[in-house]
């Protein structure tokens, strides 16, 4: 089936824009997650959605950065004001209960994010 | 808090050799253990978990790996590397296995495989 997606591919703003992040979880997961990925690092955590509940925004590194998902679709993650040091990669991961009653989070191909 | 640690930052094995890609992890409940796999400009692939049960688990690709507690080790291992698993190779780990929760990653590891 179709994995999770994720738009634009690419995005070049300008400091100090506003940009939007897509992301399109894998039907029927009911956990969404962003991640941000600096050049040559691993990712960090941003927030995430579980159904109902309030978001996890612990990972947030500024009020610039919010997020929003509606129900268990998709969901957009928007950073106001850009800085050069927003420049990463944005992955998407979605998820739902396994078999064992586990956990997997599967990601999409990542938002790769350009301010200059 | 939790935390992972992958020490080596590149990782060179010869093809048909057997490769080791180490992690370790400090958790504070019990570990619920990934390894993903990230191929030039795409996203990370799901390769194995570890929850509970039996200490070495079997993923795609041929990989598996050993879960060891006493040494708080998670390392990835496959028996004959192929050129085409050269790529970055991301150790994860978070607590609660029963819920949903992020994921803390380790900063990776760059796999070499030569012809």
């Amino acid at each position: 089936g179709a994995g999770v997606s994720q738009s634009p591919s690419n995005k070049v703003t300008e400091k100090g824009k506003d940009v939007e992040l897509r992301c399109d979880p894998i039907s029927g997961h009911t956990a969404l997650y962003w991640y941000r990925q600096r050049l040559g690092q691993g990712l960090e955590f941003l927030i995430y959605f579980q159904g109902n509940s309030a978001p996890d925004k612990s990972g947030l590194p500024s009020d610039r950065f919010s997020a929003e998902r509606t129900g268990e679709s998709v969901s957009t993650l928007t950073i106001q004001r850009t800085q050069q040091e927003d420049s990463a990669v944005y992955l998407c991961a979605s998820s739902s209960r396994d078999s064992q009653g586990g956990e997997t989070q599967y990601f999409g191909p990542g938002t790769r994010l350009l301010v200059l | 808090a939790q935390s992972v640690a992958q020490p080596e930052d590149q990782v060179n094995v010869a093809e048909g050799n057997p490769l080791t890609v180490k992690c370790t992890y400090s958790v504070s409940g019990n570990p619920y253990l990934f390894w993903y796999v990230q191929y030039p400009n795409r996203g990370l692939q799901f390769l194995l978990k570890y929850i509970t049960g039996d200490n070495l688990v079997k993923g795609s690709y041929g990989f598996e790996a050993e879960f060891n507690k006493s040494q708080t080790s998670f390392h990835l291992k496959k028996p004959s590397a192929l050129v085409s698993d050269s790529a970055l190779y991301f150790c994860a780990v978070r607590d609660n296995p029963g819920g949903y929760n992020k994921l803390i990653f380790g900063a990776g590891t760059r796999l070499a495989v030569h012809p």
